[in-house]
């Protein structure tokens, strides 16, 4: 069963706190991804990584940088936290060899982030 | 650009009747498409992907080309569908790495 765990459940922040939220998988996936949730937005990809020090920008990556130093563990990073940046954070995880289910995604239970 | 719309932010249904949830996209390739479902105090998860043609807890969807919709429908609703419902399209694969666009989610409610 595959098994993707985020640091924090629940995580409140000061305005210009540098924040780490931490997602580990236990499947092996090559790929690793990060969203926020936003009611009425729906979910977008802010970095995702397909190899261990690989890393791509998604959709909304301003504000953010990501670390991948081990295959298992992929790390989101807030420079200088923002009010604007309070949300829900989720991570995914999906298998890059193409002999796994169809590039499907796992997601972790989420991290909710609140700036203030 | 790659668009996924779900024009409905909330529906709701009694229980037994037809659901629909709608998804129109946008992308100029041939897309893969999917819909997530997110039940309460549980996590996102896939609920059915078109390639499959398959149906799971009674849900299908049929990738329209031509209207450029690929539209969640469950003939019998029940309560336990109730949850957020995404539909998800993946444009783009770097080294295996599926990324997906998502709309913006639709919360299904089944009135008992």
């Amino acid at each position: 069963d595959v098994k993707v765990t985020q640091s924090s459940r629940y995580l409140v922040k000061r305005t210009g706190e540098k924040v780490f939220l931490e997602c580990v998988q236990d499947m092996d996936h090559e790929n690793m991804f990060w969203y926020r949730q936003d009611p009425g937005l729906g979910l977008r990809l802010i970095y995702f990584s397909y190899d261990v020090k690989m890393k791509e920008k998604g959709d909304i990556p301003e504000g953010y940088s990501v670390s991948r130093e081990k295959k298992e563990r992929f790390s989101l990073i807030l420079e200088s936290a923002s009010t604007n940046q309070t949300s829900m954070y989720l991570c995914a995880s999906s298998d890059g060899t193409g002999l796994g289910p169809l590039y499907e995604q796992y997601f972790g239970p989420g991290t909710r982030l609140t700036v203030t | 650009a790659q668009r996924v719309t779900q024009p409905e932010k909330l529906l709701s249904v009694f229980k037994g009747a037809p659901v629909e949830l709608k998804c129109n996209y946008s992308y100029s390739g041939s897309p893969e498409l999917f819909w997530y479902v997110q039940y309460s105090r549980q996590r996102l998860q896939l609920l059915l992907r078109h390639i499959s043609r398959e149906s799971i807890k009674g849900f299908t969807a049929d990738l329209n080309k031509g209207e450029t919709s690929f539209h969640l429908k469950k003939p019998f609703a029940q309560e336990e569908d109730s949850a957020m419902y995404y539909c998800a399209l993946s444009p783009l694969i770097i080294q295996g790495a599926q990324k997906l666009v998502f709309g913006q989610g639709t919360r299904l409610t089944i009135n008992p």
